[in-house]
């Protein structure tokens, strides 16, 4: 599975939208995107996933670039809830099942 | 619609000793799979089951073990404990398909003292 590199931290205030970039420029044509976050002493928990075209659902956006190489999770009104680690992952689409390789993520911080 | 369960939540055990772990999946998956996570670091693979057979395994040694039951509940057995087999051992359900995503339990807290 490609690589993903993100930054360690990241704050945002109350109510603003949080944008969180994530590196993937070694990923494969059937490589999806996913995005996780976890809260503190919780299971991982499922955001979003895409593989070239943007994605929303009730809880993000997922804008992916058009080369692939690179793609923001966006949470349009964050709050406090919102603090936890954030995990970019690139999963394949074949022969991958049930992997995904975690990284360190991005801690974001929701500030009131 | 219940999501993941574990059980238990926490556990204290001594070197050398063997843990069961517990899991049942989300309603309607019949994918399981266990993760590791050391304080402070992301989930490692452990390993996978699918129809009641290990389909894929991350790089851990087989004193990590499992098995999936017919209602597709799982367990994960670690034999011969070491003090760095504490962590938090996380299980994951989905579909069968490679894209879909897998649903988290809050895992089960292993300290090895």
């Amino acid at each position: 599975d490609a690589k993903t590199t993100q930054p360690p931290s990241m704050d945002c205030a109350e109510g603003r939208a949080a944008n969180l970039p994530c590196n993937h420029s070694t990923i494969s044509g059937n490589e999806y995107v996913y995005w996780y976050r976890q809260i503190h002493s919780q299971g991982p928990q499922y955001i979003i996933h895409g593989l070239k075209n943007n994605e929303t659902n009730e809880m993000a956006s997922l804008i992916i670039t058009e080369d692939r190489k690179s793609s923001t999770l966006i949470l349009p009104h964050a709050t406090l809830r919102d603090t936890a680690v954030y995990y970019c992952i690139v999963r394949a689409g074949g022969t991958s099942y049930g992997k995904l390789t975690f990284g360190q993520g991005t801690i974001l911080t929701v500030h009131p | 619609d219940a999501g993941v369960t574990q059980s238990p939540t926490h556990l204290i055990k001594t070197r050398g000793q063997q843990v069961t772990l517990r899991c049942s999946p989300k309603s309607g998956h019949d994918t399981v799979s266990w993760y590791q996570q050391a304080l402070g670091q992301g989930p490692q693979f452990i390993f996978q089951y699918y129809e009641e057979e290990e389909r894929q395994r991350g790089n851990f040694p087989d004193r990590f073990s499992g098995h999936q039951f017919p209602n597709y509940s799982s367990e994960l057995n670690v034999n011969a404990l070491l003090l760095g087999d504490s962590a938090l051992y996380l299980c994951a359900s989905s579909l069968g398909g490679p894209t879909s995503p897998l649903h988290f339990g809050n895992g089960t807290r292993l300290t090895v003292t």
